[in-house]
């Protein structure tokens, strides 16, 4: 079935250091991709989205480019603060049986480090 | 500019039982979706509603309704409650949109049911 797989968390990282978390998907057809992130104690919040294959979302210094040829959204960022730490879920979008129906991967807790 | 409000924060239930949580979304936003979430699940799409009719409609028995009223104001019913029920369901309210996700969509705190 469709599904959204990211890497299991949580990450640490220092602060300044690269970010990537993996997320890869499955699904019939062409989804759109989302990656949406929560901080401690708010709501979920969307992050950056990508509508189409080659497409890059970028939002906040983080980066995602829709990759159809691997089935994969990565999220990327070049130099992680303190203030990114939270968890970050990435999901796509896809039409079925007349309505569009969101599917969001298990979430990937980041930590970052002063 | 207020927030998503959910009502009530945390409920207790017994097997059998029937439920209503409420969602109050950002005013002027008609789009109103509900998730479930749990730790063995993850985040789960239940249904949308927009202008009072359902949009969308995820994977999930019938037990588990909605509607929404004209001020957009959304209430989800989950019938002969299960223990799997027990979850975090969260309301999400974006302006407009072929599907809320596609717009920025605003969550909730949600409300927390325990199924005893």
């Amino acid at each position: 079935g469709d599904s959204v797989t990211q890497m299991e968390g949580p990450v640490t990282l220092s602060e300044e250091a690269f970010l990537t978390i993996n997320c890869t998907y499955t699904a019939t057809g062409y989804p759109s991709l989302f990656w949406y992130v929560q901080y401690p104690g708010e709501g979920l919040q969307l992050l950056l989205k990508a509508t189409k294959a080659d497409d890059k979302g970028s939002n906040k210094g983080f980066e995602a480019t829709y990759r159809k040829e691997t089935t994969s959204f990565h999220l990327e960022k070049g130099s992680v603060q303190v203030s990114d730490s939270a968890v970050y879920f990435c999901a796509h979008l896809l039409r079925s049986g007349g309505s569009y129906i969101p599917t969001f991967g298990r979430g990937t807790s980041l930590i970052v480090h002063p | 500019k207020a927030g998503v409000t959910q009502t009530p924060r945390y409920l207790i239930k017994t097997r059998g039982q029937q439920v209503t949580l409420s969602c109050s979304p950002i005013s002027g936003h008609r789009s109103v979706s509900w998730y479930q979430q749990t730790p063995g699940q993850g985040l789960q799409f239940l249904f949308e509603y927009f202008s009072e009719t359902q949009r969308n409609k995820g994977n999930f028995p019938g037990r588990f309704s909605g509607r929404q009223f004209s001020n957009s104001r959304s209430e989800m019913n989950v019938s002969t409650l299960e223990l799997g029920d027990s979850a975090l369901y969260l309301c999400a309210s974006s302006s407009s949109g072929t599907s809320g996700i596609q717009e920025t969509q605003y969550f909730g705190p949600g409300t927390r049911l325990l199924v005893l």
